[in-house]
């Protein structure tokens, strides 16, 4: 099984609401990250996991929370977020931190209104 | 961070071989040179990487000449479903903190 899955495909939310990103692999591998990706950009680094524990922060608001309970999951906690944070938010996830390779999710289309 | 600069975008017939520039003037010694495609609406996904001449998979080749200041992803026989974003990255993975750090990427059209 090399697939990352992600849930929910597409959200809604007002700037009011708190609502959460799902991640998950069994692949077994023990990084696991978060992107943003705006249309037509690159997609860009917030968060890396490494053996579950918060390796890298990219200098990312408060009002995004990570959060990865086992090696299996990662969550993405959202909270007050303005309409520019609309995006959408890929996961990722690799052998060890730091590899070259890795497997990204389809990701979740995210409008903030 | 060696910086990479490829062409905004490409259009290409179905059946034709793709070349796609990158250029990365100041790659260290310990650098890698790394491709990820793209389909709209998914994930970037690894293709290929190399260090130096030439390596194939079945995908895709790419070609690094000896200074390595420069690479080409050569796609065979592209058809309408390798139109993409194609991303090429440079870097040194050997370590733990090192980052995909995604360029602007070429946006390749596969037309009949």
């Amino acid at each position: 099984d090399t697939e990352v899955t992600q849930t929910p495909k597409h959200l809604v939310m007002g700037m009011t609401n708190k609502k959460s990103l799902k991640c998950e692999q069994h692949m077994g591998h023990r990084a696991m990250y978060w992107y943003k990706q705006k249309a037509k950009k690159p997609p860009e680094l917030m968060f890396v996991y490494s053996y579950e524990k918060l390796s890298i922060n990219e200098s990312v608001p408060s009002r995004f929370s990570p959060e990865c309970p086992n090696s299996s999951l990662l969550n993405l906690h959202l909270h007050a977020l303005q309409p520019e944070d609309s995006a959408l938010y890929l996961c990722a996830s690799s052998l060890r931190e730091g590899s070259y390779e890795q497997y990204f999710g389809p990701g979740t289309r995210l409008t903030v209104t | 961070l060696a910086k990479t600069t490829q062409p905004i975008s490409m259009d290409s017939y179905e059946g034709q071989e793709v070349n796609i520039t990158c250029s990365h003037n100041n790659i260290a010694t310990n650098d890698y040179i790394t491709w990820y495609q793209q389909f709209p609406s998914q994930g970037p996904r690894f293709i290929i990487q190399g260090y130096k001449t030439k390596v194939t998979n079945e995908v895709a080749s790419l070609f690094i000449p000896a200074d390595r200041k420069s690479s080409t992803l050569s796609l065979p026989r592209v058809s309408l479903s390798d139109t993409a974003v194609y991303y090429c990255l440079v870097g040194d993975w050997s370590g733990t903190a090192s980052k995909l750090t995604f360029g602007t990427g070429t946006r390749l059209q596969v037309t009949l």
